[in-house]
């Protein structure tokens, strides 16, 4: 079974904090994706990586960064965290673009 | 206009009936279709996927694809309380490197 795992379920950070999110996955797959969702606009991609070091900008990467240094992990940064960017964030990864993307538990990110 | 569309519901039918997920997609270049269930709170969980025009089955699940019209639905046969979720509908196009989700159905199964 393919798994995700994400470094906390729940996190409170203040205004102006440089948050850390990490995403972890043992199949060995190409691509991970880190998305945000909210209520009433659905799941929408920041950003994601297709190899080690490559990343691709998606549909809202303003206010975050990532950061792939080894094919099985893939870190969402946000350098200053803004009250905007509470969330519930979610990872998944996949083998390829086409393939079944698989979720991690998501992080719920509260900023005060 | 919205990549992937989904009604997003509340959809109610009562315990044993059939529920019917609709989604249509405007790239008309789409090639992989997913389904995908989240209860409250946690994260989606894959359902089942196609690729190829008409029905693919999976238990009670069975998942239609039409892509002449651009429409993928989601059929749920003897429907259970355990069923009410939210039904996201993912697309992608094999040339992209990632999905386009639509914004999901809020399903309710009544006891």
């Amino acid at each position: 079974d393919v798994k995700v795992t994400q470094s906390s379920r729940y996190l409170v950070k203040r205004t102006g904090e440089k948050v850390f999110l990490e995403c972890v996955q043992d199949m060995d797959h190409e691509n991970m994706f880190w998305y945000r969702q909210d209520p009433g606009l659905g799941l929408r991609l920041i950003y994601f990586s297709y190899d080690v070091k490559m990343k691709e900008k998606g549909d809202i990467p303003e206010g975050y960064s990532v950061s792939r240094e080894k094919k099985e992990r893939f870190s969402l940064i946000l350098e200053s965290a803004s009250t905007n960017q509470t969330s519930m964030y979610l990872c998944a990864s996949s083998l390829s673009g086409s393939e079944t993307q698989y979720f991690g538990p998501g992080t719920r990110l509260l900023v005060l | 206009q919205k990549e992937v569309e989904q009604n997003s519901g509340p959809l109610s039918v009562p315990e044993g009936a059939i529920a019917s997920l609709n989604c249509t997609y405007s790239d008309r270049g789409s090639q992989s279709f997913f389904w995908y269930r989240q209860y409250s709170g946690k994260s989606p969980e894959l359902i089942m996927f196609i690729y190829s025009n008409g029905d693919k089955e999976d238990g009670r699940f069975t998942a239609q694809l039409n892509k002449a019209s651009q429409y993928v639905s989601l059929l749920i046969r003897d429907s259970q309380p355990s069923d009410s979720a939210t039904y996201l509908c993912a697309v992608n196009n094999n040339y992209g490197q990632n999905f386009v989700f639509g914004p999901g159905t809020r399903l309710s199964v009544l006891p």
